[in-house]
């Protein structure tokens, strides 16, 4: 079955250290995208890449940092400089063919708590 | 500033009653514009999208949805509410083919019995 896994579903972390959230499609689809979701917020974009070894910075990228070595891999790392990490976070993909129609595939999400 | 509005945080209706979503955009370009549901610690599945032609679009569930230049709108719609249609809903708009997702608040759906 093609599709966006996450893990891990639920992720603990202490205050000053870096978490890696895993991001992996076999959509075959080019650009992907990270998600942070805090309740009656909607969905804020962190960062998102068109192609591999290319990212730009969405509206809230502070405190977080992306690589994209594989079309298939897109992971997040919440560093500790970001001051308030509990949320849900949600990676998406799309094919990304230039047409405005084309919509985003999502992932199940890691729910993040700093403890 | 581009943005897409949806009226209403939290919807209650009876089972069986007409769901109605309101999302409203706010460009005089027609944009594309998406439908998507979530329920509780999942991630987003879509409903539908408009992108050209037939203004009113129909999805999976049996939502639908209709385009409507005049009032910048593209409401959700139901005609019978399900039990299982709990769960929160997104309406997303883009702008132009090379600009980013905007997705709206949400609104929660709550089914009364």
């Amino acid at each position: 079955d093609g599709g966006i896994t996450q893990s891990p579903k639920y992720l603990f972390r202490k205050e000053g250290q870096n978490v890696t959230l895993s991001c992996e499609q076999n959509l075959n689809h080019d650009a992907m995208y990270w998600y942070r979701q805090d309740p009656g917020q909607g969905l804020r974009l962190i960062y998102y890449s068109q192609i591999v070894n290319d990212f730009q910075k969405g509206d809230i990228a502070e405190g977080y940092s992306v690589s994209r070595e594989k079309k298939e891999s897109f992971p997040l790392t919440v560093t500790s400089a970001q001051k308030n990490p509990t949320a849900f976070y949600l990676c998406a993909s799309s094919i990304d063919r230039g047409a405005g129609g084309d919509e985003q595939f999502f992932g199940p999400g890691t729910r993040l708590t700093v403890l | 500033a581009q943005s897409v509005t949806q009226l209403g945080s939290h919807v209650s209706v009876s089972e069986g009653a007409l769901v109605l979503l309101r999302c409203n955009y706010s460009s005089s370009v027609p944009p594309y514009l998406f439908w998507y549901v979530q329920y509780p610690n999942q991630g987003l599945q879509l409903l539908l999208k408009y992108t050209t032609g037939a203004t009113l679009v129909k999805g999976i569930n049996g939502f639908e949805a209709e385009f409507k230049k005049s009032e910048t709108s593209f409401h959700l719609t139901k005609p019978s509410a399900h039990m299982s249609d709990a769960a929160e809903y997104f309406c997303a708009v883009r702008y132009s083919s090379a600009s980013k997702i905007i997705f709206g608040s949400g609104t929660r759906l709550s089914i009364r019995p």
